[in-house]
């Protein structure tokens, strides 16, 4: 059974720094593509970040030069590093498996809140 | 960059009814469409993909159709596990979400 997990979120300042873990099981882990999609309150969902399987990374204009996304694939894991927090980040982050080959997300996490406030 | 449209933002529905929810690209996006449902508290769940390739294990129901520039969500006979929020994502071109409609219950 696929499964990822999300851990790290939290209460963090303004300006301040965070770090998100995503646990990943039941599937092949180096083999896919893996996303960040954040969902501020009351709002939609937002793409934040990808990873290729071989490390290639692309970013919301967003979050691009504050966040850096990473996979350890001997560990089967996924990470955000968030720098440079702003009120506006405040949102779940959910860890989204892209589907082999094509691009949609075919599995999610239950996310993991991340509040930026003073 | 991609804009995607999604329309209603709420639709009041009963069940039984039968539902449509509307995706307008900005620009053609090659049928690189999919649709989620979004409960609060839960994982988002993979309905369709290529515009109208239903996932394995949703309920026939749930279709889509469209392409180049609009697409569609159906749900023929709605059911009380469906009322939620449902978002169309472009994936020709990075990763664009539409709005969201929410599904409430009339």
């Amino acid at each position: 059974e696929v499964q990822l997990v999300e851990s790290g979120g939290g209460l963090v300042q303004p300006g301040g720094s965070l770090r998100l873990s995503c646990a990943a099981s039941g599937f092949t882990f180096a083999n896919h593509g893996m996303n960040w999609v954040r969902q501020a309150p009351g709002k939609g969902l937002e793409w934040v970040s990808y990873i290729s399987p071989y490390g290639t990374t692309s970013y919301a204009d967003s979050v691009k030069g504050r966040f850096t996304i990473s996979r350890d694939s001997a560990k089967n894991s996924l990470y955000l590093q968030m720098n440079s927090l702003r009120d506006e980040d405040t949102a779940v982050y959910y860890c989204a498996r892209a589907a082999l080959g094509l691009s949609f997300f075919d599995f999610w996490g239950q996310g993991v809140l991340v509040t930026v406030s003073s | 960059d991609i804009q995607m449209t999604q329309s209603p933002s709420t639709l009041s529905a009963s069940v039984g009814d039968t539902v449509t929810i509307t995706c307008r690209a900005s620009q053609s996006i090659n049928n690189w469409l999919a649709w989620y449902q979004v409960k609060p508290g839960r994982a988002p769940n993979l309905l369709i993909h290529k515009a109208s390739t239903v996932e394995s294990g949703v309920p026939s129901r749930f279709s889509g159709s469209g392409s180049e520039t609009e697409f569609t969500l159906t749900i023929s006979s709605l059911q009380p596990d469906d009322f939620a929020t449902y978002y169309c994502q472009q994936y020709d071109t990075y990763w664009t979400f539409g709005q969201g409609t929410k599904v409430e219950m009339k």
